[in-house]
């Protein structure tokens, strides 16, 4: 069974620019989660999408943003970004709206921002 | 939901059993106590979860008191492989909630 896949693993951008991540979650998880983690604030919640619809979200500004397609597959986008947003940022996926609590992680995309 | 509070880091030899633990004061009835362990570069990875009592899997046992104010990760007969960050969370697993991983533990397994 094939894991959580990120895309791309990494990438550099300079400020102002955007930046689009994707996930890929397990086959059959249609709960994803976004976290973003630095060296200073550790691992933080952005937001949660099931069945396309955003039902949790972090303490982030506007400029994050996500979705959630019909395949569960996800996107998270960075607008004008800023040297603070560099940081790996983690997808989870999970089986459902009864979440056990097992989170399974993808291996994350490492944001540079110039 | 409810914060925790672990021991920054540990020191640790190989072949020796490690107990990690995490105070969780302010834990609500529903909430249930999840580890995870993160290595350098990839994302965390469950370890195990539990409501009371003892729980134990292939990896690990957690043990919770009677009063869940705390828990304790006990990894046996650690190895090199498990120096990583292991993270305590506490959360109601009925219905969705968000992950607050706090500052973690930093395990280092020496030769």
């Amino acid at each position: 069974k094939a894991g959580v896949t990120q895309t791309p693993r990494y990438l550099i951008k300079t400020r102002g620019q955007q930046v689009t991540l994707s996930c890929s979650p397990i086959s059959g998880h249609r709960s994803v989660s976004w976290y973003q983690q630095t060296p200073g604030q550790g691992l933080q919640f952005l937001f949660e999408y099931f069945s396309e619809t955003q039902r949790n979200k972090g303490n982030f500004p506007g400029r994050f943003s996500g979705r959630q397609f019909s395949n569960s597959r996800s996107e998270m986008n960075v607008s004008t970004l800023e040297l603070g947003d560099s940081a790996l940022y983690l997808c989870a996926s999970s089986t459902d709206r009864l979440n056990t609590g097992e989170l399974f992680f993808g291996e994350g995309s490492r944001l540079t921002v110039l | 939901l409810a914060k925790t509070t672990q021991p920054i880091s540990m020191d640790s030899y190989e072949g020796q059993e490690v107990n990690i633990t995490c105070s969780h004061n302010n834990i609500a009835t529903n909430d249930y106590i999840t580890w995870y362990q993160q290595f350098p570069s990839q994302g965390p990875r469950f370890i195990i979860q539990g409501y009371k009592t003892k729980v134990t899997n292939e990896v690990a046992s957690l043990f919770i008191p009677a009063d869940r104010k705390s828990s304790t990760l006990s990894l046996p007969r650690v190895s090199l492989s498990d120096t990583a960050v292991y993270y305590c969370l506490v959360g109601d697993k009925r219905s969705s909630y968000k992950l607050i991983f706090g500052s973690g533990t930093r395990l280092l397994v020496r030769p």
